[in-house]
């Protein structure tokens, strides 16, 4: 069954530094997806990206993040001066179809990051 | 987009079926229900998807009432490895997924 990779699963950095979270997502999907899930609470929607553009993008996706697809396999998440609250669980997905069309989308395992 | 509210626990055992009901009053035409699982320190791993009626598939089943203001999602005969939470989600004219609390399962032996 395809899935979803995502790599590394553990980053450790420290803060200030840049830091690139990678993803896979299913080869014939075309809707990316980031969120990110703070211990204990809620899954949260970070941006949307489809056709080398962001859709669209929550208020936690501010000027220090990026997303870029930058060959045909691989999604990124760039967090260009990390922060001691940017600590926390960042999950990729991907759907095939977009928006108003029931899509479904499947996530990553998640790569946890820890800010020093 | 249309608010979900679901039980935020429930307890079950070994062998016994699960209900679990979702409530989306405001569910607009175009929304589609949606169920995740996710285990701890795990990404949410898609159940079930429907639009209305009953769907099932070979982990679950969905029901849908006609006027589609709520969902349940049933899980026959659980285990303990089906200790999660469950997220039911309505999702249709934006691509972003809007979470919320879930509901925590835990089957005991």
């Amino acid at each position: 069954e395809p899935e979803v990779t995502q790599t590394p699963s553990h980053q450790v950095t420290q803060m200030g530094q840049e830091v690139i979270l990678r993803c896979v997502p299913i080869s014939n999907h075309l809707y990316f997806y980031w969120y990110r899930q703070i211990l204990g609470q809620k899954v949260e929607f970070l941006v949307s990206f489809y056709n080398n553009e962001i859709s669209e993008k929550s208020e936690i996706f501010d000027d220090q993040f990026s997303v870029e697809r930058p060959d045909g396999s691989n999604f990124t998440l760039k967090i260009r001066s990390t922060k001691l609250e940017d600590s926390t669980m960042y999950f990729c997905a991907s759907s095939e179809y977009g928006q108003g069309q029931g899509e479904t989308q499947y996530f990553g395992p998640g790569t946890r990051l820890l800010v020093l | 987009l249309a608010k979900t509210t679901q039980p935020i626990s429930m307890d079950s055992y070994e062998g016994q079926e699960v209900n679990i009901t979702c409530s989306h009053n405001n569910i607009a035409t175009n929304d589609y229900i949606t169920w995740y699982q996710q285990f701890p320190s795990q990404g949410p791993r898609f159940i079930i998807q429907g639009y209305k009626t009953k769907v099932t598939n070979e982990v679950a089943s969905l029901f849908i009432p006609a006027d589609r203001k709520s969902s349940t999602l049933s899980l026959p005969r659980v285990s303990l490895s089906d200790t999660a939470v469950y997220y039911c989600l309505v999702s249709g004219n934006t691509g972003k997924l809007i979470f919320g609390q879930g509901t925590t399962l835990q089957v005991k032996p």
